[in-house]
Parts: C-alpha cells; structure tokens; sequence
C-alpha cells in the first residue's frame, strides 16, 4: 500500500543550530514533492516544491533535497530561530489532482 | 493571510445532524480543494472542484458532499454526523487545476467542528 512517513513527531532543537526532517514514502512515483509549515490551528502554509529531476532546491534558510532512488526527501532548516517552531507537513502528487500529505514534523526551537 | 476564505470558524453541532461548510477561494483561482484533518489521520484530502467541475475525489464519505458555484466558491455538505466527524475542515484554492507542478494550493484557515 502506499505510504508516506516523517521521521519523528517531534523534534526540539537549540536556536542556530539545523533541523533535518526526513519525508520517506513507499509505492509512489511522484513528479514532485512539496513542503509545507503548520502552526497550530491554522492552515497549511507552501514552502518549497522540488521536482523529481531536481536533487536540491533552497529557500533563504531552507533547503530541501530529494531522492527518488531512496525514496526521500530531506529538508533542512538552517540557523533555526524560535519563530520556525511549527509543524511541516511533506506532501507528494498521487496524481495530477492529488496531494497525499505525511502526518507532520513538529518542531520546537529553543533559545 | 492567504486570501482562501472559510465560514464559520467553529461548529459545534449534534450527532446526526447536518452542517454546510464554506469557502471562497484567492481571486482568480479556478480550483477548490476540502482537506479533513484530525488528530488520528492527518491531513486527508477529500475533493477538489475545477472551475465548477469535480475533478477528483479523495476518501470522502458518502455521507458527505460538495459543490463549486459558478461565482467559484465551494460549500462542503456534512450530514448525518458522527462523533467521528470531528476534526478541523480546510480548503485550498490554487489558479489551475493542478496540471502543472508549481500550481501551489493556498490553505484557508481552517473551520473546526466539534460533534456532541
């Protein structure tokens, strides 16, 4: 069966240092990729899209690298700040409608 | 704040009873997604409606249905609820229909229901 798995549910980190959140998912063929951040009680928020012929992308402090041979997809938030506490979400294309989403990566910074 | 619209922000209604959930999209989009997201499941996608078309449905219930208008915003149609029907209730919007992959969704924030 198809499924898609975020490493751990919770992640608490030391502001400056890089958070990496792994997307790892089985008996699909995505196109692309996306990420997404989630505060509590509000909607899901677009980071970055990486294409399956792309291996890296970046953002200001993020980055986000995929692998299709693996199966996954890293992202990276570099020099975290207490305002990146949040959860983020990995999602991939099912089809040319379809997102299935990964059940989150929650994030806590601490100063 | 992503310009998708949602109403009410928060339901509280009874078992077996029958609520109607709204969304406008961003200007200009063509697209309206419904996303369920409870504690137990994460978010699961439900329909998505293209310029007044259903274009593709997720696991929604039959219990459960939509529509897209022709001015473009959606109402999600929730009947004969069950405790398990709670959970918060977003749609998303996005200008196409998700044909090309930097056709981003944009979330609204969200309408929670609660089931007594």
């Amino acid at each position: 069966s198809q499924k898609i798995e975020q490493n751990s549910e919770a992640l608490n980190i030391q502001e400056g240092k890089t958070a990496t959140l792994t997307c790892n998912y089985t008996n699909y063929s995505p196109a692309y990729l996306q990420w997404y951040r989630q505060d509590p009680g509000r909607g899901p928020v677009f980071l970055l899209l990486i294409r399956e012929n792309e291996k890296e992308k970046r953002k200001e402090r993020l980055k986000v690298t995929f692998d299709t041979t693996l199966k996954q997809s890293l992202f990276h938030i570099t020099a975290s700040q207490p305002a990146d506490s949040a959860t983020y979400l990995c999602a991939l294309d099912i089809d040319d409608y379809k997102l299935s989403f990964g059940a989150g990566t929650t994030v806590t910074v601490r100063a | 704040d992503s310009g998708v619209t949602q109403t009410p922000k928060h339901l509280i209604t009874a078992t077996g009873q029958r609520v109607t959930l709204r969304c406008s999209p961003r200007s200009g989009d063509l697209s309206v997604y419904w996303y369920q997201q409870s504690l137990d499941q994460g978010l699961q996608f439900l329909i998505h409606y293209y310029n007044g078309e259903e274009r593709a449905k997720g696991n929604i219930l039959e219990r459960f249905s939509a529509q897209q208008f022709p001015d473009l915003h959606s109402e999600l149609n929730l009947s004969s609820l069950e405790l398990g029907d709670s959970a918060l209730y977003f749609c998303a919007s996005s200008a196409e229909g998700g044909l090309a992959d930097t056709d981003t969704q944009y979330f609204g924030p969200g309408t929670r229901l609660t089931v007594l």
